[in-house]
């Protein structure tokens, strides 16, 4: 139990263009999902908190025009990186929490790589 | 106030070995205490977790130990293996948002 998947693993896409990235919770409802960014070697850095059907709480220096978050169900939550830059080029891992709990489960990450 | 401190940094332990991964924190409204294992690529998954109110917690070959006093934790890993080599991260709970540590890159040498 508590399976979190997360789409597309890997993305390519040229600077500029949009990309989106969905969180599903497979087996559980999720009223919380967050979503991290997280650069080689280091720790998870924690971007926004998600509830559903509520606007996300986004972390201080997390661009809210540029990462547009949507939590439209109790499964699912969507990332879209607008107007890519290379800077943006990172590895992105959403959790949901099961609603009433504490544990946060992770999804596999997407690794996104902008040119 | 909002820090966890984890250490050591890396890790190189002999298979069979018992490693140990220390947190230390100083908010005393954390209320819960997950430890996390990422494989390169990979998103983290949760390991084993522990509440305050409670000193061991024990999980196949996995223990957290927690000091409420000196509050500290910590992981240990019995029977090591190569498999266990990643990165292991705690965590501490508050207000539902996880503080996180930097991680320690473990290697469990054959």
């Amino acid at each position: 139990g508590a399976v979190v998947s997360q789409h597309p693993s890997w993305v390519i896409c040229k600077s500029g263009t949009s990309v989106k990235i969905e969180c599903r919770s497979l087996d559980f409802q999720a009223t919380t999902m967050f979503w991290y960014r997280q650069f080689p070697k280091q720790s998870l850095m924690l971007m926004a908190t998600s509830n559903e059907g509520s606007k996300a709480t986004y972390e201080q220096g997390v661009e809210k025009d540029k990462f547009l978050i949507n939590h439209a169900s109790l499964t699912l939550s969507t990332l879209t990186v607008t107007s890519a830059h290379p800077e943006d080029s990172s590895f992105y891992i959403c959790s949901a929490r099961p609603t009433g709990k504490r544990e946060q489960y992770f999804g596999p990450g997407t690794r996104l790589t902008v040119t | 106030q909002q820090q966890v401190k984890q250490s050591p940094q890396s890790l190189i332990v002999q298979k069979g070995g018992i490693p140990i991964i220390n947190c230390a924190y100083e908010n005393t409204a954390f209320d819960y205490f997950p430890w996390y294992q990422q494989f390169p690529g990979k998103g983290p998954a949760l390991l084993i977790a522990i509440r305050p109110d409670v000193s061991e917690k024990k999980e196949g070959r996995f223990t957290i130990s927690f000091n409420k006093s000196a509050k500290q934790f910590s992981l240990h890993i019995m029977d090591s293996q190569p498999g266990d080599s990643a990165t292991y991260f705690c965590a501490a709970n508050s207000n539902y948002q996880l503080i996180w540590g930097a991680g320690t890159k473990l290697i469990i040498k054959p």
